[in-house]
């Protein structure tokens, strides 16, 4: 099983800010990785796939970046409604599994 | 517009069983394939099942396997998840999710809002 690390395991910023959350893979996964973010009571959404592609409707504030087993997920300027956790997800190898979140706060 | 709606969450005791429907819209049904993911409170997301196109390939988490069973009628455009032998750690929001490329593995684009399965005596 992949397991994949993130960190930090929460992340405090202000409105304006550039967050910057890792995903480490215990093995590499190549560039089949994505990041999700979810919100308390709703449905978790996809961000990026493919390490760096943003998915239909992800503004370009969004950005994911590496390959292999090193993985960041770029949010270039906070907006108050990015309060939420990501995840990030490997979909190489079964079984699936997701990284442990990292919750973004904003301040 | 593409719609995911699951069914079928409810209390059940350890050791019961539990099937959950999602019924898909907005999209060719038999061209993706589809799984579940579930959130136990507050635990992180955990994927649990994934089901090809036509329903010949199918893969399950460790911690379901021989369990859970999923499921798909491309005839009625639904989803299922058959759970047997729930156990506490069961317990969970179940969402039902579509891959975001037709006809191949890729992360999920498209997801339900969830069903909750509570487990407990």
């Amino acid at each position: 099983e992949i397991v994949l690390t993130q960190s930090p395991a929460t992340l405090s910023l202000s409105p304006g800010e550039r967050a910057t959350l890792s995903c480490r893979a215990s093995q590499s996964v190549r560039t089949y990785l994505a990041w999700y973010r979810h919100k308390p009571g709703q449905a978790p959404r996809l961000l990026i796939y493919d390490a760096s592609n943003r998915a239909t409707g992800i503004p370009a504030r969004f950005s994911g970046s590496g390959s292999g087993t090193d993985f960041t997920l770029t949010i270039s300027s906070l907006e108050p409604g990015d309060s939420a956790v990501y995840y990030c997800q490997q979909h190489i190898n079964w079984p699936l599994t997701f990284g442990g979140g990292t919750k973004v706060e904003i301040k | 517009e593409v719609q995911l709606v699951e069914s079928g969450g409810d209390l059940v005791r350890p050791g019961g069983s539990l099937r959950l429907s999602c019924a898909a819209s907005g999209f060719t049904f038999n061209n993706y394939r589809m799984g579940w993911v579930r959130q136990a409170p507050g635990k992180g997301l955990e994927w649990v099942a994934n089901i090809n196109e036509d329903g010949s390939e199918k893969h399950y988490g460790d911690s379901v396997k021989g369990r859970f069973s999923i499921s798909r009628d491309n005839t009625e455009n639904s989803l299922h998840l058959q759970m047997n032998g729930l156990r506490t750690e069961d317990m969970a929001v179940y969402y039902c999710a579509r891959v975001i490329l037709d006809h191949r593995d890729s992360p999920f684009g498209y997801w339900g809002q969830g069903s909750l399965v509570t487990v407990s005596s």
